[in-house]
This record gives structure tokens, sequence and C-alpha cells, in this order.
């Protein structure tokens, strides 16, 4: 079955640092890998996604992250953090593909917290 | 396009009352999710439908849970009786489950409905 772990629960990053959020995903073949952004009483949005080739990927909000199929992981990486991106982060890994929305598995969520 | 939209946003009933939660996905997508979020738990799909049809309910905690999709452009999830542990934050997604070249991979989630039952 297919898993995915934030080991992170909470971080806390000043205002103007970078930011790495860790995910590992546990999936039998190639992933499909997401991130997702949801702020405080509202839904989940797409930050960015894995499906196939250059496995570093851009993002909204200057949000990058990095496959790497030797550990498993999926890590979200900003260079230079803002208030606004005070969030719920969550990482996402599923079958996903043309002709077959199976559905997502999400892991638990990173907190992050900007202090200024 | 208004997104995915629930409702009601916020429900807060009593132990054993029924109760039904909305969806309405974005208009030409065909797939539809249901998920629950939970601070235990985090985020569990708890049943998808794909041109309306039921895929996969094994999320779906017990038979008290129930879902519908009878057109398009609806779907509900039915709690009866409801328990106090199945509060929660009720998701509904949807997206456009076509082919690989059409298919962005992206879930549109509506804002939620959280429910409190007392």
């Amino acid at each position: 079955a297919q898993s995915v772990t934030q080991p992170d629960i909470h971080i806390t990053v000043s205002e103007g640092a970078s930011l790495e959020l860790r995910c590992n995903y546990s999936y039998g073949a190639t992933p499909y890998l997401f991130w997702y952004v949801q702020s405080p009483g509202q839904g989940l949005q797409l930050l960015l996604k894995y499906f196939s080739g250059d496995t570093l990927v851009q993002g909204i909000k200057g949000f990058e992250a990095e496959f790497k199929r030797s550990q498993s992981s999926f890590n979200l990486r900003k260079p230079s953090v803002h208030w606004s991106d005070a969030a719920e982060y969550f990482c996402a890994v599923g079958p996903y593909s043309g002709g077959g929305a199976d559905g997502l598995t999400f892991g638990k969520g990173t907190h992050l917290i900007i202090q200024p | 396009d208004a997104g995915v939209i629930q409702s009601p946003r916020h429900e807060v009933t009593e132990m054993g009352q029924e109760v039904t939660l909305r969806c309405k996905p974005i208009s030409g997508h065909n797939s539809l999710f249901w998920y629950r979020q939970t601070m235990m738990r985090g985020l569990e799909l708890l049943i998808y439908f794909n041109n309306n049809v039921p895929i996969d309910d094994s999320g779906m905690p017990e038979d008290r849970f129930s879902a519908k999709m009878p057109n398009a452009s609806f779907s509900t999830l039915k709690i009866q009786p409801s328990e106090p542990r199945d509060s929660a934050v009720y998701f509904c997604a949807s997206i456009w489950d076509g082919s690989a070249s059409d298919n962005t991979g992206e879930l549109f989630f509506g804002e939620g409905s959280r429910l409190t039952v007392l």
C-alpha cells in the first residue's frame, strides 16, 4: 500500500530564511507526487507536482521540489520565505495518471510557522 | 468558474442526528472525491466517483456513512446516525480525469464542511 511520511509536524522559520519540508513516500511503482498547501479555513491548493522527466520541479509562489528516487523523497524548498507562507503543507502520492484518478494518499502535514 | 462548492460550511448537530453534506464539483470534471480531515488521522480518502459511479468506497468508515452522485454536478455524503467521533472537516475535490495529455493532475478542493457532533 502507498504511504507518505512527513517527519516534521511543525517547523518554525524566520522570515527571509530558506525552507525545506521533508517528504518520504512508499509506493511500488513510479509515483506521482504532489505538494499542496492549506491556509486556515481553506481547502487545499496545488503547489507543484512531479509526473516524470526533470526531477527538479518548479511550482507556484516560488516553491520547488526535488524527486530523489534512491531516497524515496520529494522535499519541498523555498529560498526565502514570506510571512504569507505560514500554512499547512501536505505531500501526496498516487498512482494517478491519465485515465485513472484513483485518489491521492496524503501525509499528515507540516505546519509552517514564520517568525518575524 | 466558481470552483468546488460545498455546503454547509459549518454544521453543529447532536449525536444520533442525520447529517448531509453537499458538493458541487467544477463543471466538466468527471471524478469526485470525498476526504475527511482530523488532527489525529490527517486527510483520509473516504470514497471517489468516476463519471458518477462509485469506484472505491473502502475508506468509508462504517455503514453509517453513505455517498451518492446522482448526476455530474452534485454529490452528497450522509452520516446517519452521527456520532461525536465523526466530528471533522469534510472536503470534496474534483478533477478532469481524461487522457494523459489532457490531465493536469491537479485535484481542486472545496473549502470544506466543518462538522461538530455533540
